[in-house]
């Protein structure tokens, strides 16, 4: 089976930075990518980690170990728009099948 | 570049109920992803359509079927609603395929929320 684990909640000021972490477990793992979703909409796509390391996207960046089998995004200099539920999900093939993490809802204050 | 579109919007059913829910494709895309979403939870994959032909279910029972259509457009069909069926469903599209031509990133649809009394 498939089980993911990031944090449920994080709140944070205007420009602070954000990190939700992802730890997973899965037979069989292709990629780990990012979602937002606002309340009342669709997910849309944050980021990609096919290799270890880094993704910069903007304000936003993501990480990959394979080896801890963890991976983490960085919301920088947070706007109010950034509050939002955040997903980890991992694929098992390319562009496919993707498992959800419960969510990390971010709400930024003033 | 159209993005994917989902009918209805919402619904209310009773219990027992069938319902067929609907999705529309990016341009180009040749891939479906059916997810369920359950109030505060995360989406949950039910099934994947590639060129018409199932390609991968996650677990949920024989009463989630599913079609896709030549244009790639795709249905969700749910028999005998229970209660916990309510939720929003989303679709998905993507590139599918091997090697280089895959997309890894999936496009979502507003879903469709229904509602189970």
């Amino acid at each position: 089976g498939q089980s993911l684990e990031q944090p449920s909640e994080v709140t944070a000021v205007e420009g602070a930075i954000v990190q939700i972490n992802c730890t997973y477990q899965t037979s069989g793992f292709y990629g780990l990518s990012w979602y937002q979703q606002h309340d009342g909409g669709a997910p849309t796509f944050l980021s990609y980690n096919g290799l270890d390391g880094l993704e910069e996207t903007g304000r936003f960046s993501s990480f990959l170990s394979r080896s801890d089998s963890y991976g983490y995004l960085l919301l920088q200099e947070l706007q109010m728009k950034d509050s939002a539920s955040y997903f980890c999900a991992v694929s098992r093939a390319a562009g496919n099948k993707l498992t959800f993490g419960g969510g990390t809802r971010v709400l930024v204050k003033p | 570049e159209t993005g994917v579109t989902q009918s209805p919007t919402h619904l209310i059913k009773t219990r027992g109920q069938q319902v067929t829910l609907r999705c529309s494709s990016q341009s180009g895309h040749n891939t479906v992803s059916w997810y369920q979403q359950a109030l505060g939870q995360g989406p949950q994959f039910i099934f994947q359509y590639y060129r018409e032909e199932e390609n991968g279910r996650g677990n949920f029972p024989p009463r989630f079927s599913g079609l896709q259509f030549p244009n790639y457009s795709s249905e969700l069909n749910v028999n005998a609603l229970e209660l916990d069926d309510s939720a929003l469903y989303l679709c998905a599209s993507s590139l599918g395929g091997t090697g280089g031509g895959s997309q890894v990133t999936q496009y979502f649809g507003p879903g469709t929320r229904l509602l189970v009394l």
